[in-house]
């Protein structure tokens, strides 16, 4: 089952913040945020991993919950570029007994002028 | 270096018809995966191959087959395209299977059938 995000969409105005959520059935041990341009393929902003570890490069911050088994992305004073769809990414692993990596259901977000 | 390439970049089938989609990556990573993007809607997982020579089922794998030819390249294939499967096709690599390792995807493949 995929991950749901919340909310499903959402408009700003530049400056503005916005969190995301993302929330799992399953055990989460990792989640990597991705961002979408529209005609566009995916690309990777950040990875969480347990322990609050966090990899990433743009100014953009994130949360993980491994026993609530969510992660939340938080966009702080957004510029017209954050527009896009946001979608977590859950890799498998050892531990979960599979190597499938799933992504979340999206999350379409506008930044107006 | 140019990642991950896919061919063709568009593709008009009728229903019934068999194509191969192409993918393959210049990063020497090992695992790769096929999704499908239907408008609005986010991305499912097909299939995937963790490392060379293993392949496994994702999320919606009827009505595909996949061949993991070499380190390289990951080939999709619908062997009678229904219009259900109009859709955006992303194959994505990682270096490898473990939680770190991101998913960097080629430029898709958006194929239509009639």
């Amino acid at each position: 089952q995929q991950p749901v995000q919340s909310p499903q969409a959402v408009i700003l105005r530049e400056g503005e913040d916005a969190v995301i959520n993302c929330s799992s059935s399953k055990a989460l041990y990792s989640v990597h945020w991705y961002r979408q341009k529209h005609g566009e393929a995916p690309v990777f902003l950040m990875i969480l991993l347990k322990g609050g570890e966090q990899k990433g490069h743009e100014k953009i911050s994130a949360s993980f919950n491994e026993k609530k088994q969510q992660s939340s992305l938080y966009l702080t004073a957004s510029q017209l570029s954050y527009s896009g769809t946001y979608f977590c990414g859950t890799p498998g692993g050892v531990a979960s007994g599979t190597y499938k990596y799933i992504f979340g259901t999206g999350t379409r977000l506008k930044v107006l002028a | 270096n140019a990642g991950v390439t896919q061919t063709p970049k568009f593709q008009v089938l009728k229903t019934g018809q068999s194509m191969t989609l192409q993918c393959a990556q210049d990063m020497n990573h090992n695992s790769m995966y096929w999704y499908r993007q239907d408008p609005g809607m986010g991305l499912r997982l097909i299939y995937y191959s963790a490392s060379e020579g293993t392949t496994d089922k994702g999320e919606v794998p009827n009505g595909y087959n996949v061949s993991r030819l070499n380190k390289r390249e990951f080939s999709l294939r619908l062997e009678s395209a229904a219009p259900s499967q109009t859709s955006v096709y992303f194959c994505a690599s990682r270096a490898g299977t473990y939680l770190y390792n991101e998913q960097f995807f080629g430029p898709g493949t958006r194929l239509t059938v009639l």
